[in-house]
């Protein structure tokens, strides 16, 4: 159980495309939904914090107007990248939480999207 | 506010012997504690979580952790080492108190040499 689905595994597009990244929750209603993104041999940075029919909460230095997140159902939430420039490039990973208040759950996570922007 | 510390980048050891991944941690509150696995290209695979009660926790794939308060750590342990155990470890914590994201340790690989 507690599968999250991550896609596209991996976008190559060209500078100045946007590019939408959808994370699933198959087999759980995810409350809350992160994103993550991963610098090559570094550790995990959270980018924003979403909950379902609320405006994300962004962590310092994520420019909101840059990575717009939307978690429009309880199963659901989108990462876009605007207007995508090649310090973009990186590894994004979402992540699900089950239930409000059950905050001992631990998170589930996508397998990732690997962005190179050309 | 929370932190995790991950003092190995690389932990090898022999395939068969015993692995100890170490992991430190700061928090306000009591800690919610987990481990998660990271392969090539992959997402972060759930290993185990410490919440309450018993200090030795056990998770996926014979992996398990020991929860010590007083030297807030929160060790990954198993006994017997296979190869395919390589991959990147994460350490992970969060307060009991709030809708707070979870903070990661920077990660320590651990390669399994046959």
């Amino acid at each position: 159980g507690a599968v999250v689905s991550q896609h596209p595994s991996r976008v190559i597009c060209k500078s100045g495309t946007s590019v939408k990244i959808e994370c699933r929750s198959l087999d759980f209603q995810a409350t809350t939904m992160f994103w993550y993104r991963q610098f090559p041999k570094q550790s995990l940075m959270l980018m924003a914090t979403s909950n379902e029919g609320s405006k994300a909460t962004y962590e310092q230095g994520v420019e909101k107007d840059k990575f717009l997140i939307n978690h429009a159902s309880l199963t659901l939430s989108t990462l876009t990248v605007t207007s995508a420039h090649p310090e973009d490039s990186s590894f994004y990973i979402c992540s699900a939480r089950a239930e409000v208040g059950r905050y001992f759950q631990p998170q589930h996570f996508g397998d990732g999207t690997r962005l190179s922007i050309l | 506010a929370q932190s995790v510390a991950q003092p190995e980048d690389q932990v090898n050891v022999a395939e068969g012997n015993p692995l100890t991944v170490k992991c430190t941690y700061s928090v306000s509150g009591n800690p919610y504690l987990f481990w998660y696995v990271q392969y090539p290209n992959r997402g972060l695979q759930f290993l185990l979580k410490y919440i309450t009660g018993d200090n030795l926790v056990k998770g996926s794939y014979g992996f398990e952790a020991e929860f010590n308060k007083s030297q807030t750590s929160f060790h990954l342990k198993k006994p017997s080492a296979l190869v395919s155990d390589s991959a990147l470890y994460f350490c992970a914590v969060r307060s009991d108190s709030g809708n707070t994201p979870l903070v990661f340790g920077k990660g320590t690989r651990l390669s399994v040499i046959a």
